[in-house]
């Protein structure tokens, strides 16, 4: 049972750039997120997800895009990366709303 | 108004010595709440939750919410090196998603 994993774990963008981060999870939780945490801050909310199929705006959304074709898996795309967007990204998932979230590795992302 | 605040800190305290952390909120009707660890450099994990007002306890740990004044703790007994670290209040907020506090770093001194 491996959880949460994430990839890449470190990767450097240039301005305008695309790439996609990887979530995968074997808990079979229908609940899937994604955050970021800029130093020294708490986790930000991007998008999250009910279920395969279902996702849903969080409080920074603006520059990413989301899907869920399957239970499984909740890869998060950043279109035309911008320095702003430097940061640790965090995917999540949990059995409900409001309930334990299990938490990823993460991924450092540095847009320059 | 922040959702959720929490003091930054830095805070240090002596090992054995209890660790009290602090968070408020600003959403009375928030139900959820829960205290994360997280480690330099590594991903937010759970020590514990609670949803009733009063204590509950798990090893070391105490958490302690009072809704009526919004706010929730988390008590570290016998403060250990280990327990260094980065801790984050998370509060159930509008669509049930969970609101992070920004986290105060604990130092336990040897």
């Amino acid at each position: 049972n491996a959880g949460v994993t994430q990839t890449p774990k470190f990767r450097i963008l240039k301005i305008g750039q695309s790439m996609t981060l990887q979530c995968t999870q074997d808990m079979n939780h229908n609940y899937m997120y994604w955050y970021r945490q800029d130093p020294g801050m708490g986790l930000k909310l991007i998008y999250y997800s009910v279920g395969a199929g279902i996702t849903d705006k969080g409080e920074v959304p603006n520059g990413y895009n989301v899907s869920r074709s399957t239970t499984e898996d909740f890869p998060l795309r950043l279109e035309l990366a911008a320095p702003s967007q430097t940061s640790v990204y965090f995917c999540a998932s949990s059995l409900g709303l409001a309930e334990t979230q299990y938490f990823g590795p993460g991924t450092r992302l540095l847009v320059l | 108004q922040k959702e959720v605040e929490q003091n930054s800190g830095p805070l240090s305290v002596p090992e054995g010595a209890i660790a009290s952390l602090n968070c408020t909120y600003s959403d009375r009707g928030s139900q959820s709440f829960f205290w994360y660890r997280q480690y330099s450099g590594k991903s937010p994990e759970l020590i514990m939750f609670i949803y009733s007002n009063g204590d509950k306890e798990d090893g070391r740990f105490t958490a302690q919410l009072n809704k009526a004044s919004q706010y929730v703790s988390l008590l570290i007994r016998d403060s250990q090196p280990s327990d260094s670290a980065t801790y984050l209040c998370a509060v159930e907020g509008s669509a049930r998603q969970l609101t992070f506090g920004s986290g105060t770093q604990l130092t336990v001194l040897p």
